[in-house]
């Protein structure tokens, strides 16, 4: 079945430092991979998303993420964490539906944490 | 443009009581989503509509769970005889039809069962 891990749970860095949050996924064709970020009382905004070609891709606030089919990974970069980057970060696969949709499937989430 | 709306933000309910959840996607999306995010279960998708069809139910938990979209546009989730496990934060998405399409989502409705 398709899924996707985020291994940690919790994270904390302190701000100007680097951040990798860890994206495993299992899916059987061509995974259309996905990272939201969700601050405490709202929705999920979209980062970044990665279809096809470049496997290092760049998104919104100075995120990027690399695809390794390899190691079936997703996983999200940033060079210096902002104490606005304060939030639960979560990754996603979308899965085809019966009708031409398509529905995410997300991993349980990894709570960012910045210190001053 | 105006984003993903939903209505109410919050809502508290007595055990057994219908309640009702809107959603306003955004305007010309012809996909719509509903989620679910609670404590025990994540993230997890409830029901797809295209157009005012809903072709994949396969989330609902249950047949208290019902949804409808009229006129291409509003969704209403209904849960009916609600029970304190269906507390949980409810979303909504909307997206253009391809796979490749981002699900753009509202902030949410906070249910709360007594």
């Amino acid at each position: 079945a398709q899924s996707v891990t985020q291994p940690d749970i919790h994270i904390t860095v302190s701000e100007g430092a680097s951040l990798e949050l860890r994206c495993n996924y299992s899916y059987g064709a061509t995974p259309y991979l996905f990272w939201y970020v969700q601050s405490p009382g709202q929705g999920l905004q979209l980062l970044l998303k990665y279809f096809s070609g470049d496997t290092l891709v760049q998104g919104i606030k100075g995120f990027e993420a690399e695809f390794k089919r390899s190691q079936s990974s997703f996983n999200l970069r940033k060079p210096s964490v902002h104490w606005s980057d304060a939030a639960e970060y979560f990754c996603a696969v979308t899965i085809p539906l019966t009708g031409g949709g398509n529905k995410l499937t997300f991993g349980t989430g990894t709570q960012l944490k910045v210190e001053l | 443009g105006a984003g993903v709306s939903q209505s109410p933000s919050n809502k508290v309910t007595e055990k057994g009581k219908d309640v009702e959840l809107r959603c306003d996607p955004i305007s010309g999306h012809t996909a719509l989503y509903w989620y679910r995010q609670s404590l025990g279960q994540g993230l997890e998708f409830l029901i797809y509509f295209q157009g005012n069809s809903a072709p994949d139910k396969s989330g609902l938990p249950s047949d208290r769970f019902s949804a409808e979209r009229t006129g291409g546009s509003v969704s209403t989730l209904t849960i009916q005889r609600t029970q304190q496990e269906d507390s949980a934060v409810y979303l909504c998405a909307s997206s253009f039809r391809q796979i490749t399409d981002t699900q753009y989502f509202g902030p949410g409705t906070r249910l709360t069962v007594l």
